[in-house]
C-alpha cells in the first residue's frame, strides 16, 4: 500500500499569498497517477488535479500542480476567501487508492 | 450535468448490515467505474472500494475485504455498496463518485453528497 504524506497539517494565510502543499509517496506512484481534491466544509470533495499537473474542468489557472516518483506538490498562486478549505492529494496508480491525511488552508 | 444521490444510510448495530445506493445520472453509466470513499467524522478521506464499468473487476481496501461487496446495476444507473459485519469503525459519510475513465486510471471526478453511516449499540 502506498501511503502519501501531506506536509504541512495546517496553514495559516492570508487572501493574494502564493501557497504551495506537499504530498510525498512511501513509492513511487504509477504513471504519475496523482490528484488533488479541494473539500469545504459541508462539502463533497472536489477534483482539482490529475495526472500530477492537468486541471480538472472549470478549476481556475492559478491551481497547479507539479511532481513526479514520490514528490508532488499544488501551488495556488494567489489565494482567493473561497481558497480556504482542506486539500487531498490522492494516488491512483495501483489499489488500494489511497488518500493523504489532507492539509487545512486557514484564513490568517 | 452529472448527478450521483447517494441513499440508505442510517444507524445499526455492530455486527448488522446495511446496503448503500447511489443513483447516476448526466453520463453513460455503463461506460465509467465507480467508487465508494469514506469520511469518519472529523477525519479525512478513506478509500473504500472501486468497481469496473462492466462489473467484472471490483478492489478493495483491506480494512473492508470480506465484509463490503460492491456491485452494480447498469440498467438502472445504479451502484451498490452491500456493507455486512459493521464495526463501530465504519461509522462515516459515505461517498459515492464517478472515475474519470476505467480501472486504470481511476481518479474521481464526480463526487455525491455522502450518506451517513453510525454503527452503535
Amino acid at each position: 500500500e502506498i501511503v502519501l504524506t501531506q506536509s504541512p497539517g495546517t496553514l495559516s494565510l492570508s487572501p493574494g499569498e502564493r501557497v504551495t502543499l506537499s504530498c510525498r509517496a512511501s513509492q513511487s506512484v504509477s504513471s504519475n497517477y496523482l490528484g488533488w481534491h479541494q473539500q469545504k466544509p459541508g462539502q463533497a470533495p472536489r477534483l482539482l488535479i490529475f495526472g500530477a499537473s492537468s486541471r480538472a474542468t472549470g478549476i481556475p489557472d492559478r491551481f497547479s500542480g507539479s511532481g513526479s516518483g514520490t514528490d508532488f506538490t499544488l501551488t495556488i498562486t494567489r489565494l482567493e476567501p473561497e481558497d480556504f478549505a482542506v486539500y487531498y492529494c490522492q494516488q491512483y496508480g495501483s489499489s488500494p487508492y489511497t488518500f493523504g491525511q489532507g492539509t487545512k488552508l486557514e484564513i490568517k | 450535468e452529472v448527478q450521483l444521490v447517494e441513499s440508505g444510510g442510517g444507524l445499526v448495530q455492530p455486527g448488522g448490515s446495511l446496503r448503500l445506493s447511489c443513483v447516476a445520472s448526466g453520463f453513460t453509466f455503463s461506460s465509467y467505474a465507480m467508487t465508494w470513499v469514506r469520511q469518519a467524522p472529523g477525519r479525512g478521506l478513506d478509500w473504500v472500494s472501486l468497481i469496473s464499468g462492466s462489473g467484472s473487476s471490483t478492489y478493495y481496501a483491506d480494512s473492508v475485504k470480506g465484509r463490503f461487496t460492491i456491485f452494480r446495476d447498469n440498467s438502472k444507473n445504479t451502484l451498490y455498496l452491500q456493507m455486512n459485519s459493521l464495526r463501530a469503525e465504519d461509522t462515516a459519510l459515505y461517498y459515492c463518485a464517478k472515475i474519470a475513465g476505467g480501472v486504470v486510471a481511476a481518479i474521481p471526478d464526480y463526487w455525491g453528497q455522502g450518506t451517513l453511516v453510525t454503527v452503535s449499540s
